[in-house]
């Protein structure tokens, strides 16, 4: 019964190819994201799905490309993998309401984590 | 930008040794402020959230308070158990509710 689950756990590739990674939620939350921690272990925003709209996207090259089929999944895939890109990805999610709240309360809403994806390119 | 920069880096204990973790943000129109504790090879796992300066939550031994500028960590009488790297993060009053993480405080519990 694993709130938010990711696959694989570990990912070993060479440069140049294309990959993916799975996430999945269920917890009923409409908000999902993707999260890079690079090996100082600094966590970063990448991408940010609301039922199934994009509504954050850091600044992130076009090689890695999100994909959410329904509002339980959030996948990510990644084009042409360079050796920046070794990583661990996270997958979190949010019981942000939709649409996102503009104005009024200032409710904070927390996020879920899932166990992450170790991504090592060769 | 939100910031948030937390303090020290490392911390390491003796079994009991009480002490506190430190993290200082900028955000505009704060939402909330949260702390989420990461285990080797885990992902971070959600520990508590403040929005009101004044404001305190407790878990066990860790008591998480809020002031305008910073949130302290409180560990009292820490078990070894309880190391961890321990993150700080803000969200802000966009309404991406977009979260920004700190560098984490690795905290080792000697026995």
């Amino acid at each position: 019964d694993t709130a938010v689950s990711q696959t694989p756990k570990y990912l070993v590739t060479q440069m140049g190819n294309d990959k993916s990674i799975k996430c999945e939620q269920n917890l009923g939350h409409d908000t999902m994201y993707w999260y890079k921690q690079d090996s100082k272990k600094f966590l970063k925003i990448m991408f940010s799905y609301n039922n199934k709209e994009l509504i954050i996207n850091e600044t992130v090259p076009n090689r890695f490309s999100p994909k959410s089929p329904d509002k339980a999944h959030l996948n990510l895939h990644i084009n042409s993998l360079e050796l920046g890109d070794s990583a661990v990805y996270f997958c979190a999610s949010s019981p942000i309401p939709v649409p996102p709240l503009r104005g009024g309360a200032r409710t904070p809403y927390e996020q879920y984590f899932g166990p992450g994806t170790r991504l090592t390119v060769t | 930008e939100d910031q948030v920069t937390q303090s020290p880096e490392a911390l390491r204990l003796q079994e009991g040794e009480s002490s506190s973790l430190n993290c200082s943000y900028t955000v505009s129109g704060l939402r909330g402020l949260f702390w989420y504790r990461q285990d080797p090879g885990k992902g971070p796992e959600f520990l508590f959230t403040l929005y009101s300066a004044g404001e305190e939550k407790e878990k066990e031994r860790l008591k998480a308070t809020l002031t305008k500028k910073e949130s302290f960590l409180h560990i009292t009488a820490p078990k070894p158990e309880d190391s961890a790297t321990y993150l700080c993060a803000v969200q802000g009053g966009g309404s991406n509710y977009k979260l920004t993480f700190g560098k984490g405080t690795l905290l080792t519990v000697n026995p």
